[in-house]
């Protein structure tokens, strides 16, 4: 267990649809960040959270946001969602210290289904 | 843009064969190197990480080698179990300052008893 929680674990939704995925990140860790795993594009960054700012954007379509709340967790939000949306989503968590490894914990990922 | 190239899989040995999965990486700077290992139905887990030339990570009985001069992270193990089976994830740290993580295409093991 990597202590990062991540809700729910699968979701299925129609095209068109919006839906939330929820990330708890490890306790005492700043920095938050979303990836999606994909058959055709692999694991790919998303966006990086870090003491509730934005601290790095990836490959994040516009129909997606995130954000991250005082209380450090973390929310992914997918709109007008498409049939190519469908994906693994992970969130990691890492304490991110000045010269420090910043490792990554993951979590158990969200799988998002979409018909 | 840093990038990391995974040999493709799968990649299919008998129980206590000789394991090598080869990875490389382009990066400016210098990056810290990860081995994640995702097992059928989970997450991605840690391995193992290297964060300076000649650093060898281990952990399970895999080992990987940071090596400079040819950019290259490949990973190891003398004798694998068939509950080694799972997709194996080579990474770098992006050269900015968020940290993100750049991951190779994964590489699938089959280990058959």
């Amino acid at each position: 267990d990597s202590g990062v929680t991540q809700t729910p674990k699968h979701l299925i939704t129609a095209t068109g649809q919006r839906v939330t995925l929820r990330c708890s990140p490890r306790s005492g860790d700043l920095s938050v960040y979303w990836y999606q795993q994909s058959l055709d594009q692999g694991l790919q960054f998303l966006i990086q959270y870090y003491n509730g700012e934005e601290r790095a954007k990836g490959n994040i379509l516009e129909r997606f946001s995130a954000q991250q709340f005082p209380d450090l967790h973390s929310e992914l939000n997918l709109s007008s969602l498409e049939l190519g949306d469908s994906a693994l989503y992970f969130c990691a968590s890492s304490v991110e210290s000045a010269g420090g490894l910043n490792e990554q914990f993951f979590g158990p990922g969200t799988r998002l289904t979409v018909l | 843009g840093d990038s990391v190239t995974q040999m493709e899989g799968p990649v299919t040995l008998s129980e206590e064969a000789f394991l090598t999965i080869n990875c490389t990486y382009t990066a400016t700077g210098y990056p810290s190197l990860f081995w994640y290992v995702q097992y059928p139905g989970e997450g991605l887990q840690l391995l193992l990480k290297a964060t300076k030339a000649d650093d060898k990570g281990s952990n399970k009985g895999f080992e990987a080698t940071y090596r400079k001069e040819t950019t290259s992270f490949h990973l190891e193990k003398g004798s694998v179990q068939v509950s080694d089976s799972a997709v194996y994830f080579c990474a770098l740290t992006a050269g900015d300052s968020s940290y993100k993580l750049i991951f190779g295409s994964g590489t699938r093991l089959l280990v058959r008893p």
